[in-house]
């Protein structure tokens, strides 16, 4: 089984709301990343945890804010967005360091 | 730094072969990877190649590797309008990170 599952599915939230995108992945894999899409282009890596641990934050502005509670979960908490931040958010897990990394279907969110 | 470039756009008919090409800059060894990504939905795996191999072979799907030029190319076989989709070849960094070095992404049309 190599499923990356994410929720929801479509998010539509307002400048000023508070929300949280979930993944979540059973494959025992000890890394997790979050990557955010715009339309026809390549994903560009936020965040990464090794061992639930936070070990790459690619200069990602403070409201996106990333949690991984256990090592088969990894949430991102959003606040105060800006509408130049309504993307696909996808989320892939791997063994760790170079070994293949495997995605999920993507939060679609659209920020009013 | 690192790179990847692919070619934007490939138009075959219905049960030709197609090929698309990426270039990459990583000197060291590393891994190769193929994604897939149909509109709406996040990327899915086809296939990978480790620097030191020249080809893999995986039903409909054959990647050819050039180590001297740096250059990858995938190639799919009596092609379905199925196959339609955006490809995206990534190069995993030499640092161990997880990260990837996604190209642009080839969109692949598939006309009946």
């Amino acid at each position: 089984d190599t499923e990356v599952t994410q929720t929801p599915k479509h998010l539509v939230m307002g400048m000023t709301n508070k929300k949280s995108l979930k993944c979540e992945q059973h494959m025992g894999h000890r890394a997790m990343y979050w990557y955010k899409q715009k339309a026809k282009k390549p994903p560009e890596l936020m965040f990464v945890y090794s061992y639930e641990k936070l070990s790459i934050n690619e200069s990602v502005p403070s409201r996106f804010s990333p949690e991984c509670p256990n090592s088969s979960l990894l949430n991102l908490h959003l606040h105060a967005l800006q509408p130049e931040d309504s993307a696909l958010y996808l989320c892939a897990s791997s063994q760790g360091g170079r070994e293949t990394q495997y995605f999920g279907p993507g939060t679609r969110l659209l920020v009013l | 730094g690192e790179d990847v470039e692919q070619s934007l756009f490939l138009s075959v008919r219905e049960g030709d072969s197609s090929v698309i090409n990426c270039t990459y800059t990583d000197s060291s060894s590393t891994y190769l990877y193929w994604y897939k990504q149909e509109p709406g939905a996040g990327l899915q795996l086809l296939t990978y190649i480790f620097s030191n191999m020249d080809m893999k072979q995986d039903q409909r799907l054959t990647v050819l590797l050039n180590k001297k030029d740096k250059h990858l190319s995938l190639r799919i076989a009596d092609t379905q309008t199925g196959d339609s989709a955006i490809y995206f070849c990534a190069e995993s960094i030499w640092d161990n990170t997880g990260k990837l070095i996604f190209g642009q992404g080839t969109t692949l049309q598939v006309k009946p």
